[in-house]
């Protein structure tokens, strides 16, 4: 079956700007988690969707905003970019939630200028 | 807060055994996992311990004990595609990752 799919996979901002990323689960999968990457702060959990809620948030500020569709399809939103942003945003899928395997997609990596 | 220590980086041979140690002080607990990650990709999953106690998977074998917040990942029979960054994560109704163990194998 598929894998877990990241849209784009490369972007470059400048600072004050929006973003916004796309991840598409693998069928079936209910919960969706995201993470940003960085090889200062390693992986961070930002937050996780099972069937359209919000069911966890980590320790971001508010301009990291997420939502997930009915098929399960999930967007995270960055407003007001800063230099600082600029990571590898994971997503991760499993059938009911971290607690079982996630299956990571390939990233969106942005750069922040 | 979580505190989440493994070390930065380990080297061994082909052929050989290799152990990751990560402990953690962590505000919850309701499991540990391991993941893999190669360079340039990204996490797989390697295993998931709630138990005390080993679990053997293959090659790889993960143990916990819960009283020390310790956990350890052993890797047998080291092949060079065995190379790859190990993160530790406790599992509290989200996950929080160590920074990874870069594990090189030599020939």
């Amino acid at each position: 079956k598929a894998g877990v799919t990241q849209t784009p996979r490369y972007l470059i901002k400048t600072r004050g700007q929006q973003v916004t990323l796309s991840c598409s689960p693998i069928s079936g999968h209910r919960s969706v988690s995201w993470y940003q990457q960085t090889p200062g702060q390693g992986l961070q959990f930002l937050f996780e969707y099972f069937s359209e809620t919000q069911r966890n948030k980590g320790n971001f500020p508010g301009r990291f905003s997420g939502r997930q569709f009915s098929n399960s399809r999930s967007e995270m939103n960055v407003s007001t970019l800063e230099l600082g942003d600029s990571a590898l945003y994971l997503c991760a899928s499993s059938l009911s939630g971290s607690d079982n395997e996630q299956f990571f997609g390939p990233g969106t990596r942005l750069t922040v200028l | 807060g979580q505190n989440i220590d493994q070390p930065t980086e380990m080297t061994a041979t082909e052929g050989a055994i290799v152990q990751i140690n990560c402990t953690y002080q962590t505000s919850g607990f309701n499991g540990l996992f391991w993941y893999q990650q190669h360079a340039g990709e990204a996490p797989t999953f390697l295993s998931y311990n709630v138990l005390d106690g080993l679990e053997e998977k293959g090659r790889f074998s993960s143990f916990l004990s819960r009283s020390k917040g310790y956990s350890y990942l052993l890797l047998k029979e080291l092949q060079m595609k065995d190379s790859a960054s190990y993160l530790c994560a406790v599992y509290d109704y989200k996950l929080s990752f160590g920074a990874g163990t870069t594990v090189t194998v030599r020939a």
